[in-house]
């Protein structure tokens, strides 16, 4: 079964703090993998892509890592902000089958100052 | 480009009622997909619409039925309505499927 999970399910951080989340993954066969970052009652809006040849990419203060040969990934964020604060979901694209993207439960995080 | 818009913000609903869901795409996108997303959960996929067709189908009964428009926008139908529908319910589009970008979510309550 396509599975993503994800830890720490929730995280409380100080502001300027860096921290990293994780996520496993049981999809086959693997696309893609991105990270999202969904603010409270709001659509999520894409942070990162990697492909299965991409090992690291990076946006801003977010920088996310994939091992396709153990199906991990992590997110780590540098710096934190208090408007950092959401939930960061995993998702993974499978090319077959009938759900294209699989989605991970995410991660709460809050920075707090 | 005012991006990916969905309505109505919120909805309320009782049992056995039925509701339709709006989703405008981003400009130049010609696929939409629908997401169900419940309190505290990832959302869960529940179709995708390319030239106006349903192309493919999550785990959601036939209660959920979806239309796509020569415009490319997209409604969501839900028949006969259960508590358990309550949720976000997300729209995603994309240029042919890929980079998926998704709205702010309609909310709709049960009661």
């Amino acid at each position: 079964k396509n599975q993503v999970e994800q830890s720490p399910q929730s995280l409380i951080i100080l502001e300027g703090k860096n921290c990293t989340l994780q996520c496993n993954y049981t999809v086959s066969p693997f696309s893609n993998l991105r990270w999202y970052k969904q603010d409270t009652g709001r659509g999520p809006v894409s942070l990162t892509i990697m492909t299965f040849s991409e090992n690291t990419k990076s946006n801003g203060r977010y920088t996310a890592t994939l091992d396709a040969d153990t199906k991990q990934s992590s997110l780590h964020i540098t710096a934190s902000q208090l408007s950092d604060s959401a939930s960061y979901i995993c998702v993974v694209t499978v090319t077959s089958g009938n759900t294209p993207l699989v989605f991970g439960k995410g991660t709460r995080l809050s920075v707090i100052a | 480009d005012a991006g990916v818009t969905q309505s109505p913000t919120h909805l309320i609903k009782t049992r056995g009622q039925q509701v339709t869901l709006r989703c405008s795409p981003k400009s130049g996108h010609d696929t939409v997909s629908w997401y169900q997303q419940a309190l505290g959960q990832g959302p869960q996929f529940i179709f995708q619409y390319y030239e106006e067709e349903e192309r493919q189908r999550g785990n959601f009964p036939d209660r959920f039925s979806g239309h796509q428009f020569p415009n490319y926008s997209s409604e969501l139908n839900v028949n006969a309505l259960l508590l358990g529908d309550s949720a976000l319910y997300l729209c995603a589009s994309s240029p042919g499927g890929y980079e998926q970008f998704f709205g702010p979510g309609t909310r709709l309550t049960v009661l």
